[in-house]
């Protein structure tokens, strides 16, 4: 199993550009969550998608929009991007086994710089 | 909005000596995970606490859940040079998303 896997590792944007960071997970889990980690700030949500089908805003969605595709891919895309947005992207997601037992699993995590 | 807080930031210590992380929430926590993060790496699951006052130990590390769900900590013996990374704590609220708090990095020198 590859657990969870983010593409690209790396991307250089400029200011406006488009960009989409792919996610997806091989372990059947049913949520899904995307976090950007900034020094000293810690993980902060973005988005999270709970089931296929359904997709809720984290603590810091502005300027980010998600595509829940199938149970194993769950997108995130930048429209226009922005210097602010530099960070490092991780995906996660996590299983059902019971209502207070779901650890997270992570990517690798992209690393994008926005000019 | 709920907040995680944790402390220190950053800890530094010489290897053998112990380490402790706190966390603080200004909610009551249905439970609290663990993660840790190596240099350059992704966030790791550790553990996770549930009940009120609850203690876990994994070899050298022991967590604690606080009385009334809202603290915990995690407490390393004799710390090695493997034990370097951020270690974070994530609580959450009942029906919420999980809430991670903005990490303490050990460093640790031989």
């Amino acid at each position: 199993n590859a657990g969870v896997t983010q593409t690209p590792k790396f991307q250089v944007l400029k200011t406006g550009q488009s960009m989409t960071l792919q996610c997806a997970q091989d372990m059947n889990h049913n949520s899904m969550y995307w976090y950007r980690q900034d020094p000293g700030m810690g993980l902060r949500l973005i988005y999270y998608s709970a089931s296929e089908g359904t997709t809720d805003k984290g603590e810091v969605p502005n300027g980010y929009n998600v595509s829940r595709l199938n149970k194993r891919e769950f997108s995130l895309r930048l429209e226009s991007a922005a210097p602010s947005q530099t960070s490092v992207y991780f995906c996660a997601s996590s299983g059902n086994r019971g209502r207070s037992y779901n650890e997270q699993f992570f990517g690798p995590g992209t690393r994008l710089t926005v000019l | 909005g709920q907040q995680v807080m944790q402390i220190p930031q950053y800890q530094h210590v010489q290897e053998g000596e112990d380490f402790t992380t706190y966390c603080n929430s200004s909610t009551t926590l249905s439970n609290i995970q663990w993660y840790k993060q190596r240099p350059g790496g992704h966030p790791v699951f550790l553990i996770q606490l549930v009940k009120s006052g609850e203690v876990k130990k994994q070899k050298r590390l022991t967590f604690q859940f606080g009385e009334a769900k809202k603290n915990s900590s995690l407490h390393i013996t004799a710390t090695q040079t493997t034990d370097v990374g951020t270690y974070f704590c994530a609580g959450r609220v009942a029906g919420t998303a999980l809430i991670f708090g903005k990490g303490t990095t050990l460093s640790v020198s031989s």
